[in-house]
């Protein structure tokens, strides 16, 4: 299994608070992504890296913001948590794609199930 | 159209069935494919690539219709431990940033 890891795994916050997850690699993958995943909607992408210090925004990225000082760690922080906020995050990470695929093969991490009251 | 399509299912199929999904993709530009599994509260993890007409992988078989724009899965024998969900992940055409569908789910009963 590829060097991916989540924290925490599981937090309950109150409205209004900031939260900060951490994402965390071993494998050196240039690219490193943050999800969200909620029923009926699957898989959504928040922000996503292309390298240490270059980000951008995915398709919800409303209320989050991200930050990657070095390769190894990604961080996502939501400036202040709402009800809606609540959700499953994943992250995930990729290699710099090669050959026919402009995508590679993404590696997910445990996922962080985020509880906003 | 949205970008990825996919029927949510649940299929519910018995142990040793044949099951098949489809998922259609918007984007004439995709040139590779990817389904992946995701158990109950995991994380989703690669089954197949396909980056030709289609792949085979033991029980699994990916094949790619680029006129009409779908790539089935076709599960053979079925076992319980299929049950999960599938995602189907078209390449951005050009991008890194991968569209994933909702996912169809599959239920594998005794």
């Amino acid at each position: 299994d590829a060097g991916i890891t989540q924290s925490p795994r599981h937090k309950v916050t109150e409205t209004g608070t900031p939260v900060t997850l951490r994402c965390h690699q071993t494998e050196n993958h240039r690219y490193m992504y943050w999800y969200r995943q909620d029923p009926g909607h699957g898989l959504r992408l928040i922000h996503y890296s292309y390298g240490v210090k270059d980000t951008d925004k995915g398709e919800v990225s409303d209320g989050y913001s991200v930050s990657r000082s070095k390769t190894e760690d990604f961080l996502l922080t939501l400036e202040s948590a709402t009800s809606s906020q609540t959700s499953v995050y994943f992250c995930a990470i990729s290699e710099e794609s090669v050959g026919l695929s402009s995508y590679n093969e993404q590696f997910f991490g445990p996922g962080t199930r985020l509880t906003v009251l | 159209r949205k970008e990825v399509e996919q029927d949510p299912g649940p299929f519910n199929v018995p142990e040793g069935a044949t099951v098949a999904f489809n998922c259609t993709y918007s984007n004439s530009a995709s040139q590779s494919f990817f389904w992946y599994r995701q158990d109950c509260r995991k994380e989703p993890k690669l089954l197949m690539s396909v980056y030709s007409s289609g792949n085979e992988d033991g029980r699994f078989t990916a094949q790619l219709n680029r006129a009409s724009q779908y790539i089935s899965l076709l599960i053979r024998d079925s076992k319980l431990s299929d049950s999960a969900t599938y995602l189907c992940v078209p390449s951005s055409g050009g991008s890194y940033i991968p569209t994933f569908g909702r996912g169809t789910s599959l239920i594998v009963h005794p």
